[in-house]
This record gives C-alpha cells, structure tokens and sequence, in this order.
C-alpha cells in the first residue's frame, strides 16, 4: 500500500518567517502534486512536479521533487497570513488516475 | 468555464435517514473521485470511476454507502441509513485521463457538509 506522510502535521508561525514541510514516502511516484485548501473550499493544485530532483518556485513557495521520487519538500519565504490553509501532497502511480494523499499539514500565518 | 458542482452544501439529517450527495464533474473529464475529510482521518478516497465504470471502491466504508454514475455529467453517492460517524465533508473531484499526457490534476468541488444527528 503506498503511503504519504507529511510533516508537521501543524504549523503556527509569524508573519515574516520561513516554513518547509516535508511528504515522504517509501514508494515510488510517477510525479507528485502540492494542494492547498482553505476552509469551506476543495484543495487546489499548486503545483506538479514530474523529474527527479525537479525544483519548481511560485512566487514565494518552492516545491522540490526528490531524486528517487519518493519524497518532496514545500518551502515558503517570508510567510503572509495569506498563505494560511492546509497543505496536501498527493502522489500519482503510473497511469492509475488515482492520487495517494497524504495527511495535510494546517499552516497558520499570524501578523 | 464552470468547474465542479456538488449539491447540497451542507445537509443536516437524523440518524437511519438515507442521504443522497449529488456531482457535476467538468465536461470532458474522464475520471470522478469521491472522498471524504474529516480531523481525524484526512482526506480518504471512497470510489472512483472511468468513464461512468466504477473502478475502484476499495475506500468505500461499509455497504451503507454507494455511489453511480449514470452518465458522464452525473455521479450520486448515497449513504442508507446514515449514522452520526458519517459526519463529515464530502468531495466530489474530477480530472482527465493521464494516459492522455495530463498529470492526474483533480479538480475538486466545493464539498458537502453533512452532519448526522
């Protein structure tokens, strides 16, 4: 069974700092997805990342797909309030349609 | 272009009443997921399906819940009879076919808020 955990489960940090949260897995992943979800509303994609060792930055977030593909990391620069809401990864297999999500970690940016 | 559609937004029912959860995927999408969130337990896949065949219904929690998709604009997933652990949100998500060369990006609907009484 694949399994996607992420850490910190939650967050809480001040407005200004920097944050990485981590989705680690045993398994391998054709590529993986970052959402972000706000409350009363469906995840949203982030971004996806494909390549082994693929680094891909929106704005003030970088994402980093692992060599092996099994692992990725979601950094965030100088943390607004704005970027408050909870954080999923989701692997996908080989053609399955299917997404492994993991866990989700709850981020909050206090001003 | 309008994404996916679920109804209701939120619905408050009594113990041993059937509910029914209703999802309009995106035009041209081949694949419908169904999940359920909750504190405890995150985001957990119930079903999916294939162009209207249901692939996958692993996640499904007991055979109080069912799901169908008569029709490739229409999915339902119905809960009967309902109990009080059944609270929770209810996601309804679509996306393309990754054999298509897309990256299994699933849309998600605004969810279902069902609370069982």
């Amino acid at each position: 069974t694949q399994l996607l955990e992420q850490s910190p489960q939650f967050l809480s940090i001040q407005e200004g700092e920097n944050l990485t949260v981590y989705c680690n897995s045993s398994s391998v992943f054709s590529s993986l997805q970052w959402y972000r979800q706000e409350p009363g509303e469906g995840p949203v994609l982030l971004v996806t990342v494909v390549t082994g060792g693929e680094v891909k930055k929106l704005k003030r977030l970088t994402f980093q797909f692992g060599d092996a593909r099994k692992d990725s990391s979601l950094h965030i620069t100088a943390a607004q309030p704005g970027d408050t809401g909870l954080y999923l990864c989701a692997g996908a297999g080989s053609n399955t349609g299917k997404l492994i999500f993991g866990q989700g970690t709850t981020l909050q940016v206090k001003p | 272009d309008a994404g996916v559609i679920q109804s209701p937004r939120h619905e408050v029912t009594e113990m041993g009443q059937e509910v029914t959860l209703r999802c309009k995927p995106i035009s041209g999408h081949d694949y419908l997921f169904w999940y359920r969130q909750t504190m405890m337990r995150g985001l957990e896949l119930l079903i999916y399906f294939n162009n209207n065949v249901p692939i996958d219904d692993s996640g499904m929690p007991e055979d109080r819940f069912s799901a169908k998709m008569p029709n490739a604009s229409f999915s339902t997933l119905k809960i009967q009879p309902s109990e009080p652990r059944d609270s929770a949100v209810y996601f309804c998500a679509s996306s393309l076919d990754p054999g298509q060369g897309s990256t299994d990006t699933q849309y998600f609907g605004p969810g279902t808020r069902l609370t069982v009484l």
